[in-house]
């Protein structure tokens, strides 16, 4: 019963290399997101997704592509592999922050991908 | 200056002790104000969830927003190695999904 999964869990693959993260949420949430953690423990959002429409898009390299194919689920595909995209990836869900609640907006995390780029 | 600062720490603290750890933030926007855990090689999960300023308890747990000062604070009372772990602060503002996260402190408790 994992509220936000992810596959794979680590991940270790060559400089050049294009390789994707999968993540899934059983939480019945509209909202998506792909955090990018760094070696310091820093969370910064890359993007998220609401009902598979793109909402926030932060300032990352066009080798990052999210794709929604429903609202389940929110992949991340990652061309070109670099040294610097080492980091741990969570995704994370939350329901719609329009609607009414007391914890609207607040998100729910996955385990994390620990991505290595050698 | 960042948009949310936290001191990384490391804080080490005897079982027993009360905790204090705090944010201060620059957006006067931010209306939603929580607290996230994050065990080692874990995902973060939420602790504590506040809405604009004031104090909110729940167990040994008590989280503070003070808005005119942008400050917000947790503090963990008769704390347990088990509450050993990243705590992150986060924010929001009222209709805009993005999460500002700050940096983490990072706490031990020694049994």
């Amino acid at each position: 019963d994992t509220a936000v999964s992810q596959t794979p869990k680590y991940l270790v693959t060559q400089m050049g290399n294009d390789k994707s993260i999968k993540c899934e949420q059983n939480l019945g949430h509209d909202t998506m997101y792909w955090y990018k953690q760094d070696s310091k423990k820093f969370l910064k959002i890359m993007f998220s997704y609401n009902n598979k429409e793109l909402i926030i898009n932060e300032t990352v390299p066009n080798r990052f592509s999210p794709k929604s194919p429903d609202k389940a689920h929110l992949n991340l595909h990652i061309n070109s592999l670099e040294l610097g995209d080492s980091a741990v990836y969570f995704c994370a869900s939350s329901q719609d922050t329009h609607r009414a609640g007391a914890l609207r907006g607040t998100q729910y995390f996955g385990p994390g991908t620990r991505l290595l780029v050698l | 200056q960042k948009e949310v600062e936290q001191d990384p720490g490391p804080l080490s603290v005897p079982e027993g002790a009360i905790v204090s750890l705090n944010c201060t933030y620059s957006n006067s926007a931010f209306q939603y104000f929580m607290w996230y855990r994050q065990y080692s090689r874990k995902g973060p999960e939420l602790l504590m969830y506040t809405y604009s300023s004031g104090n909110k308890e729940d167990g040994r747990f008590t989280a503070q927003v003070d808005k005119s000062s942008k400050y917000i604070s947790l503090f963990i009372r008769d704390s347990q190695p088990s509450d050993s772990a990243t705590y992150l602060c986060a924010m929001k503002e009222a209709s805009y999904d993005k999460v500002i996260f700050g940096p983490g402190t990072s706490l031990s408790v020694i049994p």
